[in-house]
């Protein structure tokens, strides 16, 4: 079954950090790889993009400088590390499958970061 | 404000059309057939519908077709069903805003 499974949520506090992680199974990881996130209540937001190699990154611009994507090819994993994290940054975070042009196919069931004191 | 604009609500009865549209810019949806569309039920992770304008995945029903209008997309749902009722998001390459702010379809 094709499918990726995030990992890593939970609470955390303002500042704080944390590592979220993709595992990919069902197909070749030769894609580029998005993290995409959803606020409560609110819309999809996309966060960051990796390309196939981990060469290139992307960012909004509300993350850069705080959030660093990865992956490691060589066990099918994608990761998302958050430091210095926000109140606003509180959200369900899904790892994406980019299957060319921003269409995205394969979607995770998210793992949610509560960022409070 | 996303760069892509979506009505924040539709709906419709058992059996009619709705449609949805996605309004950009020459830079994003009017630039290329690189629209896609995606359906989030509540509490549910966003699934791919339509993609490439007017493809479908396998096993998405054929009651639901894209189109394209220079700047402006649109998701339509014929034949609408209970199942139907969810949020449903835009997407473009290009642009400064990867999605839409996303339609509640309800279905009465």
């Amino acid at each position: 079954e094709v499918q990726v499974v995030e990992s890593g949520g939970g609470l955390v506090q303002p500042e704080g950090s944390l590592r979220l992680s993709c595992a990919a199974s069902g197909f070749t990881f030769n894609y580029w790889l998005k993290w995409v996130r959803q606020a409560p209540g609110k819309g999809l937001e996309w966060v960051a993009d990796i390309n196939k190699d981990g060469s290139e990154t992307y960012y909004v611009d509300s993350v850069k400088g705080r959030f660093t994507i990865s992956r490691d090819n060589s066990i099918n994993s994608l990761y998302l590390q958050m430091n210095s994290l926000r109140a606003e940054d509180t959200a369900v975070y899904y790892c994406v499958r980019d299957m060319g042009w921003n269409t995205f196919d394969i979607w995770g069931q998210g793992t949610m970061v509560t960022v409070s004191s | 404000q996303s760069g892509l604009t979506q009505p924040p609500s539709a709906s419709g009865s058992p059996g009619q059309s709705v449609t949805i549209s996605c309004t950009g810019t020459n830079s994003d949806v009017g630039g290329h057939n690189h629209v896609s569309w995606y359906q989030q039920r509540p509490g549910k992770a966003p699934k791919l519908m339509i993609y490439e304008v007017n493809k479908r995945p396998s096993g998405v029903p054929d009651r639901f077709s894209g189109s394209k209008s220079g700047n402006t997309a649109s998701l339509t749902v014929s034949g609408l069903q209970a199942e139907d009722e969810a949020d449903y998001y835009c997407s473009s390459h290009g642009g400064s805003k990867v999605f839409g702010g996303g339609t509640k379809l309800t279905v009465l």
